[in-house]
C-alpha cells in the first residue's frame, strides 16, 4: 500500500518561513516525480510545483504565484520530499498536499499564515 | 498565464448521465487527468492521459478529449458521485495547472 505523509504545516507570521516534508512508503519514490498541490480554504486545487526524479535530471518547476520564495528537493535514501517556503503570505494559506506521479495523494497538512 | 476552464456546476438525477468538460489551448498536445475530491478529502484520480480509467474506478467513469476540450463522462451517475471534479494538465513549459472545479450533484 502506498502511503505520503506530509508534516511540517502550522501558523507562521506574514514573512516567516516553514518546511514541509512527505514521507512516502510503498511507492517507487527514486522513479517518480514528486509534487505539491495546495487548496485554500473554500477554493479549488491549485499546483504549487513538481521535482524530476534524479534520473530525468532532477529539474524544478514552479507556479508563478511561488517562484523564487518556494523551493523543493527530494532525498531518495529517506523516501522523502521537501517544500521550503519562504517570505510567506497570507495568500499562501493552505492545505498543502504531496502528490506521487498522479495517482498518489497525502492527506494534506495546513499552513496558516497570519500575523 | 495558461488556464483550463470547466463548468462552475453540473447536476443530474440519479442514473442520468453526468458530463464535464475542460477546455484549454494546449489539450491537442497535453493529456488530461481528471480528479474526483469529496468534502474534507483528498483527491483520488479517476481518469488519467485523456482516457485510462486506474484500477478500482468505476467502469461508469469514463474519459475523451477532441481538440481544446476534454470531457469526463460519469454514464448512470450515483448519489455518491456527488463531489467536486477538477481537470488537470500542463504547459508547454511542463508547469501543472487544474481547471476551477466542478461541482456535481446527483440527486
Amino acid at each position: 500500500e502506498v502511503q505520503l505523509v506530509e508534516s511540517g504545516g502550522g501558523l507562521v507570521k506574514p514573512g516567516g518561513s516553514l518546511r514541509l516534508s512527505c514521507v512516502t512508503s510503498g511507492l517507487n519514490f527514486k522513479n517518480s516525480y514528486m509534487s505539491w498541490v495546495r487548496q485554500a480554504p473554500g477554493k479549488g486545487l491549485e499546483w504549487v510545483g513538481r521535482i524530476r526524479s534524479e534520473s530525468e535530471g532532477g529539474a524544478t518547476y514552479y507556479a508563478a504565484p511561488v517562484r523564487g520564495r518556494f523551493s523543493i528537493s527530494r532525498d531518495d535514501s529517506e523516501n522523502t520530499q521537501y517544500l521550503q517556503m519562504n517570505s510567506l503570505k497570507t495568500d499562501d494559506t493552505a492545505v498543502y498536499y504531496c502528490v506521487g506521479g498522479v495517482n498518489f495523494w497525502g492527506q494534506g497538512t495546513l499552513v496558516t499564515v497570519s500575523s | 498565464s495558461y488556464e483550463l476552464t470547466q463548468p462552475p456546476s453540473v447536476s443530474v438525477s440519479p442514473g442520468q448521465t453526468a458530463r464535464i468538460t475542460c477546455s484549454g489551448d494546449a489539450l491537442p498536445e497535453k493529456y488530461a487527468y481528471w480528479y474526483q475530491q469529496r468534502s474534507g478529502q483528498a483527491p483520488i484520480l479517476v481518469i488519467y492521459e485523456d482516457t485510462k480509467r486506474p484500477s478500482g474506478i468505476p467502469e461508469r467513469f469514463s474519459g475523451s478529449s477532441s481538440g481544446t476540450m476534454a470531457t469526463l463522462t460519469i454514464s448512470g451517475a450515483q448519489v455518491e458521485d456527488t463531489a467536486d471534479y477538477y481537470c488537470y494538465s500542463t504547459d508547454s513549459s511542463n508547469e501543472g495547472v487544474f481547471g476551477g472545479g466542478t461541482r456535481l450533484t446527483v440527486l
